[in-house]
């Protein structure tokens, strides 16, 4: 069964530091999310992506973040200088539809990449 | 602002009985909503989908409602197992989840 993977499984980076989170989307799932979830909380929405840029992000996502589709398969994740409180785990989703009314948005989640900020 | 809020108190059940699990959203009209699992240290997994114009949606023991006027969905799993025992997500079309409710099935 196909699935999103996402590497590395742990980053250990200083603090003002940039790192850059992969993962490889669904091959053909036309939409893509970033979503954090910091230990003991909530999953919370990053950003959203389709046809090659931005379609939705949320006040989290500022401009230390920036999202690419490099080539056909990855999608990356930067943080450009990493802050304490950016330590949390990043899941990458995938799917194939939006998120009209009319379609059916199931997204497909990774396995996430632990972000640990020194 | 919008808010989704199920109860974050664990929910302690016997094997074989059926757990119920509540999602409750505010300020907001949800075009549907959906229902995940997660497990300790992994991604969320798709469960169901229900749409506002739905009262009702089931996948084998698993079920779903969704009622509009008390702005309320509950998630159901009948003859519940111990490999049931996860954290479950309520999330809306505006991809804002709750904090999820863990379930625990005791043998």
């Amino acid at each position: 069964e196909p699935e999103v993977t996402q590497t590395p499984s742990h980053q250990v980076t200083q603090m003002g530091q940039e790192v850059i989170l992969r993962c490889v989307p669904i091959s053909n799932h036309l939409y893509f999310y970033w979503y954090r979830q910091i230990l003991g909380q909530k999953v919370e929405f990053l950003v959203s992506f389709y046809n090659n840029e931005i379609s939705e992000k949320s006040e989290i996502f500022d401009d230390q973040f920036s999202v690419e589709r490099p080539d056909g398969s990855n999608f990356t994740l930067k943080i450009r200088s990493t802050k304490l409180e950016d330590s949390a785990m990043y899941f990458c989703a995938s799917s194939e539809s939006g998120r009209g009314a009319g379609s059916y948005n199931e997204q497909f989640f990774g396995p996430g990449t632990r972000l640990t900020v020194l | 602002s919008q808010k989704i809020e199920q109860n974050s108190e664990a929910l302690n059940i016997q094997e074989g009985k059926t757990a119920t699990l509540t999602c409750n959203y505010t300020n907001y009209s949800p075009a549907y909503l959906q229902w995940y699992r997660q497990d300790p240290g992994r991604g969320p997994v798709f469960l169901l989908l229900i749409r506002e114009n739905e009262k009702e949606k089931r996948k084998e023991r698993l079920k779903v409602t969704f009622d509009t006027t008390l702005k309320q969905s509950l998630f159901h799993i009948t003859a519940s197992q111990p490999a049931d025992s996860a954290t479950y997500l309520c999330t809306t079309d505006k991809l804002i989840f709750g904090t999820g409710t863990r379930l625990q099935v005791f043998p």
